[in-house]
């Protein structure tokens, strides 16, 4: 069974500061992969998705970045946060339809 | 422009009732369209799930009745139990598309005892 690891659980961050979120997986190989955000009490808005190592797809531009390192890796960044990039960010993983999540990284923009 | 709409935004019903949970979109190539469900302090999980061949799905105490023509889908649970109270996400993917799915705002569940 594979597993969805996010680090960091929780970041307070500084408006203008740079962020960078992380997920990997274990026990699949050639992940779909995705980063999706939630506003507090918010949609689940899907950002990016990636299918291979180097690939990413943007879905919705909200001045992040990400990045896919390796093949278990998913990486989400950017170099100045905003007040409006707090939330939840979810990572998950697909297992043909369905979408396995990681237990998400609270982030506080002050 | 939201392409999927959920409503009631909250609802709470007593244990025992059905308690019914709307969703509609706009987009009719939209093939693909699963509930998830979201727990406090969990991950959201796929809950269950239908295609428009079908106009009812059924999985034990949850069922989702589909509208093609009206574009409309609602999630009834029935027999509510308190261990139901969660946040119920209506999605949407087009054909081939698994890589967008499109979810709704969601619909806050609180099943009373």
């Amino acid at each position: 069974a594979q597993t969805i690891h996010q680090w960091p659980v929780a970041e307070i961050k500084a408006v203008g500061s740079p962020l960078s979120l992380g997920c990997t997986i274990k026990g699949k190989s050639s992940p779909n992969l995705y980063w999706y955000w939630q506003a507090t009490g918010g949609t689940l808005q899907q950002l990016f998705y990636s299918i291979t190592v180097g690939q990413v797809e943007s879905v919705v531009q909200l001045n992040l970045s990400a990045s896919r390192p390796k093949d278990d890796q998913f990486i989400l960044s950017t170099e100045k946060l905003l007040l409006s990039h707090s939330g939840f960010y979810l990572c998950a993983s697909r297992v043909g339809e369905r979408l396995f999540f990681g237990h998400g990284t609270k982030l506080s923009v002050l | 422009q939201q392409q999927v709409r959920q409503s009631p935004q909250s609802l709470t019903v007593w244990e025992g009732e059905t308690a019914i949970l709307n969703c509609s979109y706009e987009d009719s190539t939209f093939d693909y369209f699963p509930w998830y469900r979201l727990f406090p302090g969990e991950s959201p999980a796929l809950l269950i799930a239908i295609r428009p061949v079908s106009n009812k799905k059924e999985d034990g105490r949850f069922t989702i009745f589909f509208n093609k023509r009206e574009k409309k889908l609602s999630l009834h649970i029935t027999d509510s139990q308190p261990g139901d109270s969660a946040t119920y996400f209506c999605a949407a993917s087009r054909p081939g598309s698994f890589n967008k799915l499109t979810f709704g705002a969601g619909t806050r569940l609180a099943v009373c005892p």
